[in-house]
């Protein structure tokens, strides 16, 4: 049972748009920042977004993250066939004293 | 180039040690937190633990899972970070991996494996 919800697949066609949500706590989400990771089999994880809503270099922007309250959201526009991964949510929670990630989420572009 | 290698994956039996080691290059180590992350095989990302850096008071923080258990330490004039890790259980089998965080866990390692198994 990961601290941070996210839903554990989402699907859409080549060059459509997906969302991916994460849901959290005061503890953790709304009070710290959040970044989002891509996971490719056999790969070490990527930062795709950090401190909410910032893309590092070399990420297109694609890419987008937004957060309100305890909840966060990662938005890939334009979707490749190089999208399908797994994405996690990550951040401080404040009360545990620890890092905490979502459980995942699976992206198949159909 | 920012580099972090991690070393000292392996097969251990339950019950056992192990010491992973982290060498990194490239950027003023002691001026990061050091974290180590783990994926069990078909799971998620797990986070493991935290060394701050001098600066921040050097102190560490662990997962519930491993408290008690596994050790952190940092050696800022080698620029590498260990994890200890004592009475391995089969469910510690994972892919570790070494990042250092700012706000965020922005570069890692490739990834060590630890295997428990008798």
């Amino acid at each position: 049972q990961s601290v941070l919800t996210q839903p554990p697949s989402v699907s859409a066609a080549p060059g459509q748009k997906v969302t991916i949500s994460c849901s959290g706590s005061s503890s953790n989400i709304e009070n710290n920042f959040l970044s989002w990771y891509q996971k490719l089999p056999g790969t070490a994880p990527k930062l795709l977004i950090y401190e909410n809503n910032k893309r590092p270099s070399g990420i297109p922007d694609r890419f987008s993250g937004s957060k309100s309250g305890t909840s966060a959201t990662l938005g890939i526009t334009g979707l490749q066939t190089g999208d399908e991964a797994d994405y996690y949510c990550g951040t401080w929670d404040t009360s545990l004293s620890a890092g905490v990630f979502g459980g995942g989420t699976k992206l198949t572009v159909l | 180039e920012v580099q972090l290698v991690e070393s000292g994956g392996g097969l251990v039996q339950p019950g056992r040690s192990l010491r992973l080691s982290c060498t990194t290059s490239g950027f003023n180590f002691g001026d990061y937190a050091m974290n180590w992350i783990r994926q069990a095989p078909g799971k998620g990302l797990e986070w493991v633990a935290v060394i701050r850096s001098k600066t921040f008071g050097g102190t560490a923080e662990y997962a519930a899972s491993v408290k008690g258990r596994f050790t952190i330490s940092r050696d800022d004039s080698k620029n590498i970070a260990y994890l200890q890790m004592n009475s391995l259980r089969i469910e510690d089998t994972a892919v570790y991996y070494c990042t250092r965080k700012w706000t965020t866990y922005d570069y890692w390692g490739q990834g060590t494996l630890v295997t428990v198994s008798s």
